[in-house]
């Protein structure tokens, strides 16, 4: 299995551009997750699905947008690309959200986007 | 407040010394996750609790719920475990599951 595949790993744009982040998995896992890591905060939800054709907003969804027309896709849209979307960005997914005490959450390698 | 409070933020050891890092939360709880950062960003999830008590070679996790407090130690430390730790809090709000992040313990372990 290769667990999660999260691409690209490095990726710059100019304001106002716009770009799709990758994210498969191969376990069956219902649910996934994107989230942003900025220095000195905690990784921060940005959207989530628990399963294919169901998506909703976390914490700070502005400015971004999902689909899960499978299981095993979960891209995340950048419409318009602000300086303020600089961050690190990782997928995750899980049989249920991390919901129980024996199950595994597994991560995405991370995409570090600047955004000039 | 953040929800997910980790202590300390940095945490320096030398190698062999007993390392004890701390997560406080804020919210109720369905599990209580703590993940492993390496320089380089990948994370990797090392125990998930609801109650009680995890061991894993030389990684220790507990939780408290009534306190609302956990900590993972690490028994003889090595250069190797130099990483950033998370905590992170699954809240079930009744649709879904959500996690709440702490901020990351940065541990650097010297020989």
């Amino acid at each position: 299995n290769a667990g999660v595949t999260q691409t690209p790993k490095f990726q710059v744009l100019k304001t106002g551009q716009s770009m799709t982040l990758q994210c498969a998995q191969d376990m069956n896992h219902e649910y996934m997750s994107w989230y942003r890591q900025d220095p000195g905060m905690g990784l921060r939800l940005i959207h989530y699905s628990v399963g294919a054709g169901i998506t909703d907003q976390g914490e700070v969804p502005n400015g971004y947008n999902v689909s899960r027309s499978t299981t095993e896709d979960f891209p995340l849209r950048l419409l318009s690309a602000a300086p303020s979307q600089t961050s690190v960005y990782f997928c995750a997914s899980s049989y249920s959200g991390g919901n129980s005490a024996n199950e595994k959450l597994f991560f995405g390698s991370g995409t570090q986007l600047s955004v000039l | 407040k953040n929800e997910v409070e980790q202590s300390p933020q940095n945490l320096t050891a030398q190698e062999g010394e007993f390392i004890t890092i701390n997560c406080s939360y804020s919210v109720g709880i369905s599990a209580l996750h703590w993940l492993q950062q390496h320089p380089g960003g990948g994370i990797v999830s090392l125990f998930m609790l609801s109650s009680g008590k995890k061991k894993h070679g030389r990684l220790i996790a507990t939780i408290n719920i009534q306190e609302k407090h956990s900590s993972l130690h690490i028994t003889a430390s090595h250069p190797r475990d130099s990483a950033v730790y998370i905590c992170a809090a699954s809240v079930f709000t009744g649709t879904a599951s959500k996690l709440t992040f702490g901020t990351g313990t940065r541990l650097q372990v010297t020989l």
